[in-house]
C-alpha cells in the first residue's frame, strides 16, 4: 500500500520561480526521503532526513519534516530547466531501507 | 567507488515465456539488495530485498522470485511470464540499513 502521496501530482512553473512539493505519510517512520526521476531512469536520492530532525539543507534542496502532522516538504529554489522531472518522497519504517513511496510529483520548469 | 550494473534496458517477452533479470554491484561488500517495479505514472513497489547470500524477503506475492547467488548479484526470475508482469523494473543498493537507496538504470519490460 502506498504510505507517502505527494502533493500536487503535477507543478508547472518558469524558471527560477521556486518549487514545493508536499508528501504525507501514514505510519511513523525512522527516516523520510526524496528522490529525483527523470524520464525512464532510474531514481537518484536527493536528501534524507531522520525522524528525529526537522529540516534539513542541501544546494538549492530544502526539506522539513514534521511528525506530529505525518508530513514532509520538499523545496527547490531558483529552479532551472534542468530540474524538471519526477519527485518521490519515501519512508522508511523498518529501519531496512525497504523503503515505501509515494506516486510522484512531476515537475515542469520552463525556460 | 560503487557502481550498479542492470540489465537489459529493454526486454519485450510473449506471455507465457521465462525471466531472468541480473543485477550487479561493485565496489562494496555485503549490500542490501532490493528489487522495485514501477507502473506507468506510479510510485515504486518493492517486490524482494536481500541482506546477505541466500537470505531473500518477499514483500508481495506474485508471479516472479528472487536469488542471491553471489555477494553482489541479485537475480529477479520467472518461469512464466503474465501481461500483469509489465513494468519499469529497477535495481538498488545500499551499505547501510536505513541509509539511502542507490537505483540502477532500470529494465522497461513488456509482456506482450
Amino acid at each position: 500500500s502506498q504510505q507517502g502521496e505527494e502533493d500536487p501530482q503535477a507543478l508547472s512553473i518558469q524558471e527560477g520561480e521556486n518549487a514545493t512539493m508536499n508528501c504525507s505519510y501514514k505510519t511513523s517512520i525512522n527516516n523520510l526521503q526524496w528522490y529525483r526521476q527523470n524520464s525512464g531512469r532510474g531514481l537518484v536520492h536527493l536528501i534524507l532526513i531522520r525522524s528525529n530532525e526537522r529540516e534539513k539543507h542541501s544546494g538549492r534542496l530544502r526539506v522539513t519534516l514534521d511528525t506530529s502532522k505525518k508530513s514532509s516538504s520538499l523545496l527547490i529554489t531558483a529552479s532551472r530547466a534542468a530540474d524538471t522531472a519526477s519527485y518521490f518522497c519515501a519512508t522508511d519504517q523498518s529501519g531496512y531501507s525497504t523503503l515505501t513511496f509515494g506516486k510522484g510529483t512531476m515537475l515542469l520548469v520552463s525556460p | 567507488s560503487q557502481t550498479i550494473h542492470q540489465w537489459p534496458a529493454t526486454l519485450v517477452q510473449p506471455v507465457g515465456s521465462p525471466l531472468s533479470l541480473e543485477c550487479t554491484v561493485e565496489g562494496t561488500s555485503n549490500p542490501n539488495l532490493y528489487w522495485y517495479r514501477q507502473a506507468a505514472g506510479r510510485g515504486l513497489q518493492l517486490l524482494f530485498y536481500s541482506v546477505g547470500i541466500g537470505q531473500i524477503s518477499s514483500e508481495v506475492p506474485q508471479n516472479l522470485s528472487a536469488s542471491r547467488p553471489q555477494d553482489r548479484q541479485f537475480i529477479l526470475s520467472s518461469k512464466k511470464l503474465l501481461l500483469s508482469d509489465s513494468g519499469f523494473y529497477l535495481c538498488a543498493w545500499t551499505p547501510e540499513p536505513s541509509g539511502k537507496l542507490f537505483f540502477g538504470s532500470g529494465t522497461q519490460l513488456s509482456v506482450l
